[in-house]
């Protein structure tokens, strides 16, 4: 157990809704980053927050946001959901900003239909 | 841009070696290497800063040549449990960390 927690563990919805993941990342860590893993991608890195604010991001698409909490949780949204978007998400928390040693949480795997 | 991993995947038995390999077309920073298995997170097992040092965890350790934006991951006398697949994740000077698409170890009795 990596002391993230993510939830749902898994999201079933239809083309054109819109989902919301949660990530709680573990104590003490300020950086949250999102991963979304597809069978033929690999593991993709979205975006990384540190301490409330938006730090890099990576190949997110304009339809995913995200956010990052005083309590420094944080939350992917992804909106006009199309199929091509069904994958495993992962959320991965460390201490400081420099990307170092992640720990990853147990992911939410998102089915579109 | 993500780094490049050889080989896709590895078959051994028990005891074997294995070398699993990760370039990068940029100047790295630092290599990190992790290991998911089928239906789990992946779970950090090293980082390797510019420098040309040196890791090991249990019998894995890493090489990483800053030169040749390299690195390596050494499987030794593998277990069972060493099965998965073994990501590396390269960073440049930002803070964004690219993973290679994955080398599957499959260790066999």
């Amino acid at each position: 157990d990596s002391g993230v927690t993510q939830t749902p563990k898994h999201l079933i919805t239809a083309t054109g809704q819109r989902v919301t993941l949660r990530c709680s990342p573990r104590s003490g860590d300020l950086s949250v980053y999102w991963y979304q893993q597809s069978l033929d991608q690999g593991l993709q890195f979205l975006i990384q927050y540190y301490n409330g604010e938006e730090r890099a991001k990576g190949n997110i698409l304009e339809r995913f946001s995200a956010q990052q909490f005083p309590d420094l949780h944080s939350e992917l949204n992804l909106s006009s959901l199309e199929l091509g978007d069904s994958a495993l998400y992962f959320c991965a928390s460390s201490p400081d900003n420099r990307a170092e040693e992640q720990y990853f949480g147990p992911g939410t795997r998102l089915t579109v239909t | 841009q993500q780094p490049v991993q050889s080989p896709q995947a590895v078959i051994l038995r028990e005891g074997e070696d294995a070398v699993i390999n990760c370039s990068s077309s940029k100047a790295l920073y630092s290599v990190h290497w992790y290991r998911q298995k089928h239906g789990e997170a992946p779970v950090f097992l090293m980082i390797l800063l510019k420098g040309g040092e040196q890791k090991g965890h249990d019998k894995i350790s890493a090489s990483f040549n800053e030169k040749k934006q390299q690195s390596s991951l050494y499987l030794t006398a593998s277990q069972l449990s060493y099965s998965g697949t073994y990501f590396c994740g390269t960073r440049s000077n930002d803070y964004k960390l690219s993973f290679g698409a994955g080398t599957t170890v499959t260790v066999r009795a």
